[in-house]
């Protein structure tokens, strides 16, 4: 089944210490970006990459890390979280650009909680 | 910058009636790209429609089709026959190439009635 693995879904944690959000995708995708989504604020991008060679900011990069030494996986690292990262986040994929016909593929969904 | 408005937060419609959802934008490009997401409870993502701005014709899929004023610079969602399953978030986005990025509006929240 064609799909975009968010591990955890649920996390609460505390000020300072380090987590990392998994994100994986089985279809070969060259596009994955990260979002966190905000009551009254919509989706906002935290990082995109455009394949394993190209990773850049989004809107809204401060507080957090990507790499993408593979191409299946995405993972968002945050050094030292603050409560003002509490939030939903939503990793994506999509063959290519969403310029594409190709739809973007959506995680689940990880609900943080930063205390 | 690149923004993307969406004025109504709330939006209620009577089942099998039509509802037309607002989106603004706001770009000095020509070439860009605008989506419309739903997003149930279950809090999925999920693709309803695509636009792309060279093409003047407005997309249709199924009950939900766009009205897309270039010049005006608003992309319209129209839902037609709504259903109890219509019933969801509904994200306005753009996307411009030479970026590289996905911008969403606020979102609406959309009731179907029984």
């Amino acid at each position: 089944e064609a799909q975009v693995t968010q591990n955890p879904r649920y996390l609460i944690t505390v000020t300072g210490k380090k987590l990392t959000v998994t994100c994986s995708q089985n279809m070969n995708h060259e596009y994955m970006s990260w979002y966190r989504q905000d009551p009254g604020l919509g989706l906002r991008q935290i990082y995109y990459s455009m394949n394993v060679e190209v990773t850049d900011k989004g809107d809204v990069p401060e507080g957090y890390k990507v790499s993408r030494k593979e191409k299946r996986n995405f993972p968002l690292i945050l050094e030292s979280p603050s409560p003002n990262q509490t939030s939903l986040y939503f990793c994506a994929s999509s063959l290519w650009a969403p310029t594409s016909n190709q739809p973007q593929h959506f995680g689940d969904g990880t609900r943080l909680s930063i205390l | 910058a690149q923004t993307v408005t969406q004025s109504q937060p709330e939006m209620s419609v009577q089942e099998a009636e039509t509802v037309t959802l607002s989106c603004t934008y706001d770009t000095s490009e020509s070439d860009y790209y605008l989506f419309w997401y739903k997003q149930p409870p279950s809090r999925q993502m999920i693709l309803v429609i695509r636009q792309e701005a060279y093409k003047q014709q407005n997309a249709t899929e199924n009950r939900f089709s766009v009205n897309f004023q270039k010049a005006a610079k608003s992309f319209s969602l129209k839902i037609s026959d709504s259903q109890l399953g219509d019933a969801a978030m509904y994200f306005c986005a753009f996307y411009r190439g030479a970026t590289n990025k996905l911008i969403f509006g606020t979102g609406t929240l959309l009731a179907v009635q029984p």
